[in-house]
């Protein structure tokens, strides 16, 4: 059965530190997706990344970066020079990409970034 | 703003009364996601629908149901509220059926049953 873990239940840093968010991931299955979504103070759930199982290249966009690795069945998320906006709980989810699926949700990290 | 639209935001109601949650997804995307967040269950998939027809179900309890109707928008009942129902609800909505492109979700309606 497919499983996300996020071990950091909670994360405080302070403005400017980088800080990584872990998550790791179970499925049985070798076609697979991994996501990662915010969700700040308001409440809605912002959609950050998507990564399929074929595409191990770790990604960069401004400040974030995502680190895949299948070997250790780990997807994990780093913010460099955080700032006090990317305060919110972090999700990261998984999906078998089959019919009858949906995404699997970790029970999330709740990042605090004091300034 | 990810495109999708729910309402109503927030939901005050009684144990025993019935509800309904309406949603429209973003232009173009055939599928809708239903799903509860809730402190102690996290979050949760609820049941999936693709072009009106429903594609997957997830943890939902029987006193739910959900359907898609031909203008792609979607509505969530909930019946014989019970105070342990009170969450969050999202609706997400997504070009593809089977799981694999991103999910963009809706601002969610709160539901507090007293």
């Amino acid at each position: 059965a497919q499983k996300v873990t996020q071990a950091q239940t909670e994360i405080s840093v302070v403005e400017k530190e980088d800080v990584t968010l872990d998550c790791v991931y179970e499925t049985r299955d070798t076609t697979y997706y991994l996501f990662w979504y915010k969700q700040p103070p308001s409440g809605e759930l912002v959609f950050l990344i998507r990564r399929n199982s074929f595409d191990e290249q770790n990604e960069i966009s401004g400040r974030y970066s995502w680190n895949f690795q299948k070997s250790t069945s780990s997807f994990n998320f780093t913010i460099t020079a955080s700032q006090v906006v990317d305060s919110a709980v972090y999700f990261c989810a998984l999906s078998e990409g089959q019919a009858g699926t949906a995404l699997i949700f970790g029970k999330g990290t709740t990042l605090s970034v004091s300034s | 703003d990810s495109g999708v639209t729910q309402t109503p935001k927030h939901l005050i109601t009684a144990t025993g009364q019935r509800v309904t949650l309406r949603c429209s997804p973003r232009s173009g995307d055939l599928s809708v996601y239903w799903y509860q967040q809730s402190l102690d269950q996290g979050l949760q998939f609820l049941i999936q629908y693709y072009n009106g027809e429903e594609r997957a179900k997830g943890n939902i309890l029987e006193r739910f149901s959900a359907q898609q109707f031909p203008d792609l928008h979607s509505e969530l009942n909930l019946s014989s509220l019970e105070l342990g129902d009170s969450a969050l609800y999202f609706c997400a909505s997504s070009v593809d059926s089977l799981g694999r492109g991103e999910q963009y979700f809706g601002p969610g309606t709160r539901l507090t049953v007293t």
